[in-house]
């Protein structure tokens, strides 16, 4: 079975510091993609970053960035220089071959203090 | 990019009635649609999976007769909660995908449904 898990609930950065969000999952498929998601008060979902599980690379995006590290199945997502406006709640997920389903972690939500 | 609506964004209706929700994939065919439902502060739980002209898949513990789901078309998925309960309020998502694997431009995620149920 697929899993993914987020260990921080909660977590305070202070304005133009970097932040790092943790995600670890659990899957028998050999080919998987993570992702990580946005969701501001709002409600929308704002994609953020992919990682293929066969990416040698790890993935950026401008200010994120996808700390993958296979072995230990972790895909943590790094903010660089964080803005007032990345406060919001962060979710990991992952894709695996069958059904395109995605699934979700608990989420954390990201605090940015001025 | 590609769009996901939904309509409507948000619902108030009384308990005991049917209440639909559309997803549209706006500039592109979708062949299978997602249903998401979201409890406050909490994280988003897969509800079905419906591919174009045939029946849903529904995840474990999720109701068939209570939220049908009808995909139409490759553009248009519709969740129906029927005879809608207080327990039902929620927030409900769908994400459209065109189908192929892996890659997070084939999926795509509508602004969500919250629904309040009196």
């Amino acid at each position: 079975a697929q899993k993914i898990t987020q260990t921080q609930p909660g977590m305070f950065v202070q304005e133009k510091e970097a932040v790092t969000l943790d995600c670890t999952y659990d899957t028998s498929d050999q080919s998987y993609g993570l992702f990580w998601y946005k969701q501001p008060s709002s409600g929308e979902m704002i994609f953020l970053i992919y990682q293929g599980s066969y990416d040698e690379q790890n993935a950026t995006e401008g200010r994120y960035s996808l700390n993958f590290q296979k072995a230990r199945k972790s895909a943590n997502l790094v903010i660089s220089a964080s803005q007032l406006g990345d406060s919001a709640m962060y979710f990991c997920a992952m894709r695996g071959t069958g059904g395109f389903k995605t699934i979700f972690g608990a989420g954390t939500r990201l605090f940015v203090k001025a | 990019g590609a769009v996901v609506s939904q309509h409507p964004s948000r619902v108030i209706c009384k308990s005991g009635t049917s209440v639909k929700i559309e997803c549209r994939s706006l500039d592109f065919q979708a062949t299978t649609m997602f249903w998401y439902r979201q409890f406050p502060k909490k994280s988003l739980m897969l509800m079905a999976t419906s591919n174009e002209g045939s029946k849903a898949t529904y995840e474990q513990g999720v109701e068939k007769d209570k939220f049908l789901i009808n995909h139409a078309s490759l553009t248009l998925s519709t969740l129906t909660v029927t005879s809608a309960h207080p327990e039902d309020s929620s927030f409900y998502i769908c994400s459209a995908s065109t189908g192929t694997s892996g890659r997070q431009e084939t999926q795509y995620f509508g602004p969500g449904t919250r629904l309040l149920v009196l």
